[in-house]
């Protein structure tokens, strides 16, 4: 089974500053990671994904986030947010392989709101 | 082009009615899933199907039956509408097997019992 903690439930922060969002998980199994964003009243998007190679991934809009395995973690960053990445964030796992491979199992999200 | 559609969107009902929420995707996925979001944003599965076929059942009560017709299409029905099922249902979809492959939502049906 899988589980996923994200430390904080709302991150507070003003534009132009940067922001990081913390995602911590465990798995005995070998898991993807991913970030999602939902804006208010919409679905969730994909944000980023990690899946082998560079433990570094970025998004287009200038998110990034780094894998971690030896502390099983996956934390977002943004070296200067927008107004407009106002919204929720959720980071999810999901196995390689096996029947637990076709669900993603989420975090509870961080509220992330820029200050103008 | 909306790739993964919700309807309705909205959905105010009576405790004891039976309701349906239909979902399409238009991505040629082969995997369909419908999540949970509860009042504190918490997401949860509820099912999955892969080519129409059940492959996911979490431990949801058997008031609720999904029901896919073909690979773009999965429904969800609801018996006997109780306060608690109050909630943010969404439905995604990605390329099946394949764990790496992302899933994607549609905008979610944002359920109401009086």
């Amino acid at each position: 089974a899988q589980s996923v903690t994200q430390l904080d439930s709302q991150v507070p922060v003003f534009e132009e500053a940067p922001v990081e969002l913390r995602c911590n998980y465990s798995s005995s199994v070998s898991v993807y990671l991913f970030w999602y964003v939902q804006y208010p009243n919409q679905g969730l998007q994909l944000l980023l994904k990690y899946l082998s190679g560079s433990t570094l991934v970025e998004s287009i809009n200038g998110f990034e986030a780094e894998f971690n395995k030896s502390q099983t973690s996956f934390h977002l960053r943004k070296p200067s947010v927008h107004i407009s990445d106002t919204a929720e964030y959720f980071c999810a796992v999901r196995p390689y392989s096996g029947a637990g491979s076709y669900q993603l199992t989420f975090g509870k999200g961080t509220k992330l709101s820029v200050i103008p | 082009d909306t790739a993964v559609s919700q309807t309705p969107k909205y959905l105010v009902t009576q405790m004891g009615n039976d309701k349906s929420i239909k979902c399409e995707q238009n991505l040629g996925h082969d995997t369909m899933y419908w999540y949970k979001q509860d009042s504190k944003k918490f997401l949860k599965i509820m099912f999955s199907y892969n080519n129409k076929e059940l492959i996911i059942n979490e431990t949801v009560p058997n008031r609720f039956s999904p029901k896919s017709p073909d690979k773009a299409h999965l429904n969800l029905h609801i018996n006997s509408l109780e306060l608690g099922d109050s909630a943010v249902y969404f439905c995604a979809s990605s390329q099946g097997s394949l764990s790496n492959q992302p899933q994607h939502f549609g905008d979610g049906t944002r359920l109401s019992i009086l």
